[in-house]
């Protein structure tokens, strides 16, 4: 799965209080992506990365912030965590030359 | 924004029996791909699809592009339970960004 890990893989936090997930891949792709995942919604993109220090907003960025200071990793942050960004967080890459993306194995986040 | 609008939403069968699932665009698309959810897994790629009017198959898997390129269609023949999950669309207007169908739940009456 193209050398894809996300941590942590579950996480239960309190409203109000900063997260930050990680996404790691070892085979030096370029693009990187955050999406969440939430039923009804399929899958909706955060933010992407399309290199070191080089990240975009998607459809659902408010809430959020990434940074991307090496290759390999590419982290989500939230600020201040509210309920409503209890989700399931997918990151993913794209394989160079193709618009194919793989999806690392997710992260569960609960904010109560 | 770009849409894609999927196709039904949940489909229940029972195994043996045939499954499809539809994406449908207003505009026309440069490529579609297709992906497939495992009950508390991740996206896993299937195919991307290019040609107007293409068709691809892998084992009881058909793929079909429409000949405008603003739809298409995946196609189970005789489920099995190892279907089971949520099948999505996604497209590209080649730019960095892929947008993705709500996605069709697959379940599998044994």
């Amino acid at each position: 799965d193209a050398g894809i890990t996300q941590s942590p893989r579950h996480k239960v936090t309190e409203t109000g209080t900063p997260v930050t997930l990680r996404c790691h891949q070892t085979e030096n792709h370029r693009y990187m992506y955050w999406y969440r995942q939430d039923p009804g919604h399929g899958l909706r993109l955060i933010h992407y990365s399309y290199g070191v220090k080089d990240t975009d907003k998607g459809e659902v960025s408010d809430g959020y912030s990434v940074s991307r200071s090496k290759t390999e990793d590419f982290l989500l942050t939230l600020e201040s965590a509210t309920s409503s960004q209890t989700s399931v967080y997918f990151c993913a890459i794209r394989v160079t030359g193709t618009e194919t993306q793989y999806f690392g194995p997710g992260t569960r986040l609960l904010v109560l | 924004g770009q849409q894609v609008m999927q196709i039904p939403q949940y489909q229940h069968v029972q195994e043996g029996e045939d499954f499809t699932t539809y994406c449908n665009s207003s505009t026309t698309l440069s490529n579609i791909q297709w992906y497939k959810q495992r009950p508390g897994g991740h996206p896993v790629f299937l195919i991307q699809l290019v040609k107007s009017g293409e068709v691809k198959k892998q084992k009881r898997l058909t793929f079909q592009f429409g000949e405008a390129k603003k739809n298409s269609s995946l196609h189970i023949t005789a489920t099995q339970t190892t279907d089971v999950g949520t099948y999505f669309c996604a497209i590209s207007f080649g730019n960095e960004k892929l947008t993705f169908g709500t996605g069709t739940r697959l379940t599998i009456i044994p």
